[in-house]
């Protein structure tokens, strides 16, 4: 049963870098033709899509975020990661893991962790 | 980018009703085109892909339609455990986008 656990700080400094961490159970990360992306929510709001990474390398992201983040994978460890530096009030949400299919399918979600961004 | 917009925001309904939102995108967008459903403090659960392909396990009185720019998102006898928010979403292009979804509640 494939399991995504996301982790990482629940509060983060203006200006500062938030980094999380997305762990994949139940499933290789590089076994596949799978995707594996980040989406946030913020409070009251839609769903935000941020980017998907494929562990052989090709990385998408919104281009309204691609000069702050970074998504990179970790065979190694079985998970992957969101960096998104530069934070302001304005990236504090709810952000998911997910995998998606080759066809970019959202099939799994991750349970969602919640970051403040706040002094 | 491409706009979702979703009606209504908002609807009440009673268990048994059957129940239509709407989802239209900004751009033909052919028919990629998933569906959400979220309950208050969890995460989305994937409900349908290419506009009409039921995830597994979703039970059939879900439904999906449409290509192009206008979708529909159908719910059949509307069950105790429907009641939630959902959301479609484009994965035509990047980025891929959501609808403002739509709050289904007992009526």
């Amino acid at each position: 049963q494939l399991q995504l656990q996301e982790s990482g700080p629940g509060l983060v400094k203006p200006s500062e870098t938030l980094s999380l961490s997305c762990t994949v159970s139940g499933v290789s990360i590089s076994s596949g033709s799978h995707y594996w992306g980040w989406i946030r929510q913020p409070p009251g709001k839609r769903p935000e899509w941020l980017g998907s990474v494929f562990y052989g390398g090709n990385t998408y992201y919104d281009p309204a975020l691609i000069s702050r983040a970074t998504i990179s994978v970790d065979t190694s460890k079985n998970l992957f990661s969101l960096k998104l530096n530069s934070v302001t009030t304005a990236d504090t949400a709810v952000y998911y893991c997910v995998r998606q299919t080759s066809g970019m399918v959202i099939d799994y979600w991750g349970q969602g962790t919640l970051v403040t961004v706040s002094s | 980018d491409i706009q979702m917009t979703q009606s209504p925001s908002s609807l009440s309904a009673s268990v048994g009703d059957r129940v239509t939102i709407t989802c239209r995108a900004s751009q033909g967008i052919s028919n990629y085109v998933a569906w959400f459903q979220q309950k208050p403090g969890k995460a989305p659960k994937s409900l349908i892909y290419a506009a009409s392909s039921l995830q597994g396990g979703v039970p059939s009185r879900f439904s999906g339609s449409g290509s192009g720019t206008d979708f529909t998102l159908t719910i059949n006898t509307l069950q105790p455990e429907d009641f939630a928010t959902y959301y479609c979403q484009q994965y035509n292009s990047h980025p891929f986008t959501f609808g403002p979804g739509t709050r289904v509640d007992i009526k």
